[in-house]
C-alpha cells in the first residue's frame, strides 16, 4: 500500500470557486506529479515538482497552479472552477532510484 | 512526435485464460517502460518497469517484454482472475529532460468474465 494521500476524494462546487485539492506522501520523494484522466481515456500531466521550491507545468496546467514548500505536499489549486475542469486529478510520487511511480487514490471534481 | 499506442482498446476473456496487450512507442531517447493496473475510480498501480537492457520481467501472472529495437512492448497475463478486470496502461519514459518526461498510453479495457 502506497503512502500517499489525496483529499477530498469526491468534490462537487459551483463555477467560479477557488478550490485546493490536497496530496501528501511519507516516502519522502522528490519527485511528484499532478495527472487529470476523464472516464476511459489516457492521463494528462498538469504540473510536476522535482522537489521543494521547484515545480514546472505539464500539457493541461494553464488555469491552475501548485506549489511545494514542503517535499511531503504538493497542493493543486484552481483560481475559478469551470465545468471543463470536472476530472479525475491523481497524484503521484516517484522513487528516483527505482522509478517507481505511486499513485494516490484521486479526487472525482465535479463542477456544476 | 513522442506517442505510445496500445492495443486492443478492449478486450473480453473468460477466467482461466491467458491474453497479450500490446504497446507501441515511438519516444527518444529512452528511459523505461511501464505497466500499470487501474481499477475503475482508483489511481494506476505499478506492475513492471524495465529499461533499455531489460527484455522481460515478471510479476506473478504477469509478464512484460520489451524490444527497444522495433520499440514495442507487450504484457502477458497467465490464467486471468475476474480481478485482473480494470484498464492496463504502457507508459514510457524519455530521457530529454531531468526529470524524465512520462508518455502515457490510453489503455486497454480488459473484462474478465466467469
Amino acid at each position: 500500500e502506497a503512502d500517499i494521500y489525496q483529499t477530498p476524494r469526491y468534490l462537487v462546487i459551483g463555477t467560479g470557486k477557488k478550490i485546493t485539492l490536497e496530496c501528501s506522501q511519507t516516502m519522502g520523494h522528490d519527485k511528484m506529479y499532478w495527472y487529470q484522466q476523464d472516464p476511459g481515456m489516457e492521463l494528462h500531466l498538469i504540473h510536476y515538482s522535482y522537489g521543494v521550491n521547484s515545480t514546472e507545468k505539464g500539457d493541461l496546467s494553464s488555469e491552475s497552479t501548485v506549489s511545494r514548500i514542503r517535499t511531503e505536499h504538493f497542493p493543486l489549486t484552481l483560481e475559478s472552477a469551470r465545468p471543463s475542469h470536472t476530472s479525475q486529478y491523481l497524484c503521484a510520487s516517484e522513487d528516483r532510484i527505482s522509478y517507481e511511480q505511486y499513485f494516490g487514490p484521486g479526487t472525482r471534481l465535479t463542477v456544476t | 512526435k513522442n506517442q505510445v499506442e496500445q492495443s486492443p482498446q478492449s478486450l473480453i476473456i473468460l477466467e482461466g485464460k491467458n491474453c497479450t496487450l500490446q504497446c507501441n512507442y515511438t519516444v527518444s531517447p529512452f528511459s523505461n517502460l511501464r505497466w500499470y493496473k487501474q481499477d475503475t475510480g482508483r489511481g494506476p498501480v505499478s506492475l513492471t518497469i524495465m529499461t533499455f537492457s531489460e527484455n522481460t520481467k515478471s510479476n506473478g501472472r504477469y509478464t512484460a517484454t520489451l524490444d527497444a529495437d522495433t520499440k514495442q512492448s507487450s504484457l502477458h497475463i497467465t490464467a486471468s482472475q475476474l480481478s485482473d478486470s480494470a484498464s492496463y496502461i504502457c507508459v514510457v519514459s524519455d530521457r530529454g529532460s531531468t526529470l524524465g518526461r512520462l508518455y502515457f498510453g490510453r489503455g486497454t479495457q480488459l473484462t474478465v468474465w466467469p
